[in-house]
């Protein structure tokens, strides 16, 4: 049974290039979220999405950064011309739906701006 | 402002104690879930508790829910080297119960 996988697992990009982030969520689940972690901060909510809907974008900021999950393929989230404060961990996690399924999280990606 | 705070930030106890860490929150909630992180991995759901449920057991875990006090505890018995790690409660708001809002976490060493 694979779980979510996210690549590159380590992303180094130099400021104003773009970064894309990849996830692939359980198989059968189609709820997708996108969270952002700082060193030792807890995980802030940035989108979460279902198949080819964007349902909550509220913790995304509302310039340079998007996310997709299409309806073939996986979840993107892509950032673009990148600051050094978009430094951190970036994970995707995915669920079944419904209120009370818990999220499934991949082992994240870790970008760093140089 | 933070919904979800954990208490107490680091932990620290010997191999074979009992550890225990509370979350309190702000709003109402649909369900308040506990999860575990390893340095450097994903979250590993651990335990989720429903707004209309007081107490929850699974293996060594028990998870208490006091909605009146809008808190929660996981206690974590007969702790193992293994059991090292950062513990996140997360709540489920009733409005936009599919998004979780995170605490920042406590970190908890288990010493051999």
């Amino acid at each position: 049974n694979a779980g979510v996988m996210q690549n590159p697992r380590h992303l180094v990009r130099r400021r104003g290039q773009e970064a894309r982030l990849r996830c692939s969520p359980v198989k059968g689940h189609s709820h997708v979220y996108w969270y952002r972690q700082l060193p030792e901060e807890g995980l802030k909510f940035m989108v979460y999405l279902q198949k080819e809907n964007i349902i909550d974008e509220s913790g995304m900021p509302k310039e340079r950064f998007s996310a997709e999950f299409p309806k073939e393929g996986p979840s993107i989230l892509r950032i673009q011309q990148v600051v050094r404060g978009d430094s951190a961990a970036y994970f995707c996690a995915s669920s079944r739906g419904g209120e009370n399924s818990p999220l499934h999280f991949g082992n994240g990606t870790r970008l760093t701006v140089t | 402002s933070q919904q979800g705070e954990e208490d107490p930030q680091a932990l620290s106890i010997q191999e074979g104690e009992n550890a225990t860490m509370n979350c309190s929150y702000k709003t109402s909630i649909n369900n308040l879930q506990w999860y575990r992180q390893n340095s450097g991995r994903g979250l590993v759901h651990l335990i989720l508790i429903r707004s209309n449920e007081r107490e929850k057991h699974s293996g060594r875990l028990r998870v208490t829910l006091d909605t009146s006090k809008k808190s929660s505890s996981l206690l974590i018995t007969a702790s193992r080297a293994a059991d090292t790690a950062s513990y996140f409660c997360a709540t489920a708001l009733i409005q936009g119960a599919q998004k979780l809002v995170f605490g920042q976490g406590t970190r908890l060493t288990i010493n051999p």
